[in-house]
């Protein structure tokens, strides 16, 4: 069970909007640590999605956002496309572990 | 252009060492802060380890008093000595590059090598 909740899966039709949430407590999203999104396509290393809960690294389609309140964060993938199919992992900071997290993941589908 | 290459996966018994090894280039690899990261077969990923540009080193709870992070600054390269590997340690490993940060609490994995993999069994 990871420290940041992701759900397991998410699925949408091309060019529709999908958004996938990481929730997290009070000592680590909550606490006002930053959240970071990855991308991971099958058998390859990750790569870093949104730093900084909502910015883009150079060439990142601005069709990916995020988001955090509270202690929780999303992701958001707007005008889906087939090429987005991939696994998501949120990832921050633990003050209470002194540790850096990760949730579980999640799969997106594209229909 | 920024490069990591990790090395030093393979079959190891339960109990047994095993040292990866991460060669930089591009960039100085004693200026970044530096992690490993691992990904079990078919799970997420889990951190598991940090050393700071001062030489400072954090270790997730699971691998703490078995895994030890290092680096040669001459050869530009990062470490991990694991010790009393378990089956659970298997996982690939990922060597990472931090973003530059002037709080390492808000450091995010910028800099992904391709991973070695680590099969513990016996």
């Amino acid at each position: 069970q990871s420290v940041l909740t992701q759900p397991p899966s998410v699925s949408g039709d091309p060019g529709q909007r999908v958004t996938i949430s990481c929730t997290g407590g009070d000592s680590n999203i909550g606490a006002g640590y930053d959240v970071h999104w990855y991308q991971q396509f099958p058998g390859t290393a990750p790569k870093l999605l949104i730093y900084g809960n909502k910015n883009r690294p150079s060439g990142v389609p601005d069709r990916f956002s995020g988001s955090k309140s509270g202690a929780s964060a999303s992701l958001a993938i707007t005008g889906l496309q087939a090429e987005d199919e991939a696994d998501y992992s949120c990832q921050s900071f633990d003050s209470s572990l002194t540790a850096w997290v990760f949730g579980g993941g999640t799969k997106l589908t594209v229909l | 252009e920024v490069q990591v290459v990790e090395s030093g996966g393979g079959l190891v018994q339960p109990g047994g060492s095993l040292r990866l090894s991460c060669a930089g280039s591009g960039f100085t690899v004693s200026s970044n802060y530096m992690s490993w990261v691992r990904q079990a077969p078919g799970k997420g990923l889990e951190w598991v380890s940090i050393i700071y540009t001062g030489g400072k080193t954090y270790y997730a709870d699971s691998v703490k008093g078995r895994f030890t992070i290092s680096r040669d600054n001459s050869k530009n390269m990062l470490s991990l000595q694991m010790n009393s590997l378990r089956v659970e340690d298997t996982a690939v490993y990922y060597c990472v590059r931090c973003s530059p940060h002037s709080d390492p609490r808000f450091v995010n994995f910028g800099f992904w090598g391709q991973g070695t993999l680590v099969i513990v069994s016996s």
